[in-house]
């Protein structure tokens, strides 16, 4: 696709319950990361992958959250046994490479946005 | 502390008017960059410019410039000729290297500017 594609956009859980939040990088792009965005705060790093070896998982809040990104593209956040505080945007981006790390652009999605009841 | 510092929860700018954003960094490395992007309503973040750490003159892309005060750290953003398209929220945000080379690769986000641009 032209951009990075996440679903859904939307998605009501009750607590307790697991989610499953997609992201489709853009086509040929090594980096993958995933950001939570609490309601009125900027982004914040959850994981980092490149190609299918997730190098970083320093952000991610607990052991409830795992990411995987199986064969290089395709990416799935999942967060189990979900919680109240974990209402927020999530939001992935994609670049081209890690080469050039410092200017490289990172082009995001439009985010899933999470409420849980 | 704060890595990244945007003191300015909400901006107001007359339609055609040039408008600055602030940005303050905090970081110990000597190599890293500087993001600015923009996030409307849709939700997504819109890459605008790019600073490096080294790079000498202040960048420049369209109607967006960066005020880049190294010995400050700071990294305003100036929007010229202001539109009615650019209210929006406006993050400033830093990757910074890690000594041995590799690279960091995430961002660090400040809070966010709110940007209303009135006809």
């Amino acid at each position: 696709g032209a951009g990075v594609s996440q679903s859904p956009r939307y998605k009501v859980a009750k607590r307790g319950q697991d989610v499953a939040l997609r992201c489709d990088p853009i086509s040929g792009h090594v980096s993958l990361f995933w950001y939570q965005q609490a309601l009125g705060q900027g982004p914040e790093f959850l994981t980092y992958f490149q190609n299918e070896a997730q190098l970083d998982k320093s952000g991610l809040p607990s052991d409830r959250f795992f990411a995987e990104r199986p064969e290089g593209s395709v990416s799935t956040l999942k967060i189990q046994r979900t919680q109240q505080e974990d209402s927020a945007v999530y939001l992935c981006a994609s670049s081209l490479s890690s080469a050039g790390w410092r200017n490289t652009e990172a082009f995001f999605g439009q985010g899933t946005r999470l409420t849980v009841v | 502390a704060q890595k990244i510092t945007q003191t300015q929860p909400g901006m107001f700018v007359q339609e055609k008017e040039a408008v600055t954003l602030d940005c303050t960094y905090d970081t110990s490395d000597q190599s890293y960059g500087l993001f600015w992007y923009k996030q409307p309503s849709s939700g997504e973040m819109i890459f605008l410019i790019y600073q490096g750490s080294y790079d000498e003159q202040n960048a420049t892309e369209g109607r967006y410039s960066l005020n880049f005060q190294k010995a400050r750290k700071s990294a305003n953003l100036v929007i010229s000729a202001s539109q009615l398209g650019d209210s929006a929220m406006y993050f400033c945000a830093m990757r910074e290297g890690r000594g041995s080379g590799a690279g960091s690769y995430q961002l660090t986000f400040g809070k966010g500017t709110k940007l209303s641009v009135i006809p």
